[in-house]
């Protein structure tokens, strides 16, 4: 089946450093990718949409500058957390979908636990 | 997209079948019911999904009133490593963002 893969699956960082996670689709060219985030206990919420080659569109509330969304290729998107702070330490998720593979299925990545100290 | 309703938690016995069910009374004709597991501290991983017909794969099978209001999901042997959090979704095609509700959180008990 269609894996995505993350990477780092965990970070720790200090207060006001900025850190990437990358997100992979690695057996098929994704479409669309997703990014959501995850506090304790808590649903996932979808932070921004990011299609190849375009601009990532962010859900309200999200500040696009903070979390900045590359997807140059149609296999790799990342998300860099500029300017960290504790209140972004989040379980943060990735997905991928293709029209090729099924229009019907998302495919989740493992995620990415980030502490910010 | 239309709102799902699902009990916070239930358990189940191993090696039992889990019922789970989901109320989606503002489902449109043209809107899927996905459902998704996610294991604690991984990413969501896809079940099943379904339009009007009941649909089964090797992970579990998914029965919808004819009325499409409400759903079931059923684990036909549940084992330990079915204890996830198990998620409702209505969306037009899962290549649309995908909007998580609170999900029932199951426990699978020996």
């Amino acid at each position: 089946g269609a894996v995505v893969s993350q990477h780092p699956s965990r970070v720790i960082c200090k207060s006001g450093t900025s850190v990437k996670i990358e997100c992979r689709s690695l057996d098929f060219q994704a479409t669309t990718m997703f990014w959501y985030r995850q506090f304790p206990k808590q649903s996932l919420m979808l932070m921004a949409t990011s299609n190849e080659g375009s601009k990532a569109t962010y859900e309200q509330g999200v500040e696009k500058d903070k979390f900045l969304i590359n997807h140059a290729s149609l296999t790799l998107s990342t998300l860099t957390v500029t300017s960290a702070h504790p209140e972004d330490s989040s379980f943060y998720i990735c997905s991928a979908t293709s029209l090729a593979v099924s229009k019907d299925t998302q495919y989740f990545g493992p995620g990415t636990r980030l502490t910010v100290l | 997209d239309a709102k799902t309703t699902q009990p916070p938690s239930m358990d189940c016995a191993e090696g039992r079948a889990a019922n789970l069910p989901c109320n989606h009374s503002t489902i449109s004709g043209n809107e899927y019911v996905y459902w998704y597991r996610q294991i604690h501290s991984q990413g969501p991983q896809y079940i099943i999904h379904g339009l009007k017909n009941n649909e089964t794969n090797e992970m579990a099978s998914l029965i919808i009133t004819e009325d499409r209001k409400s759903s079931t999901l059923i684990l036909p042997h549940a084992t330990l490593r079915d204890t996830a959090v198990y998620y409702c979704i209505v969306d037009k095609a899962a290549g649309n963002k995908l909007t998580f509700g609170g999900g029932t959180r199951v426990l699978v008990k020996p």
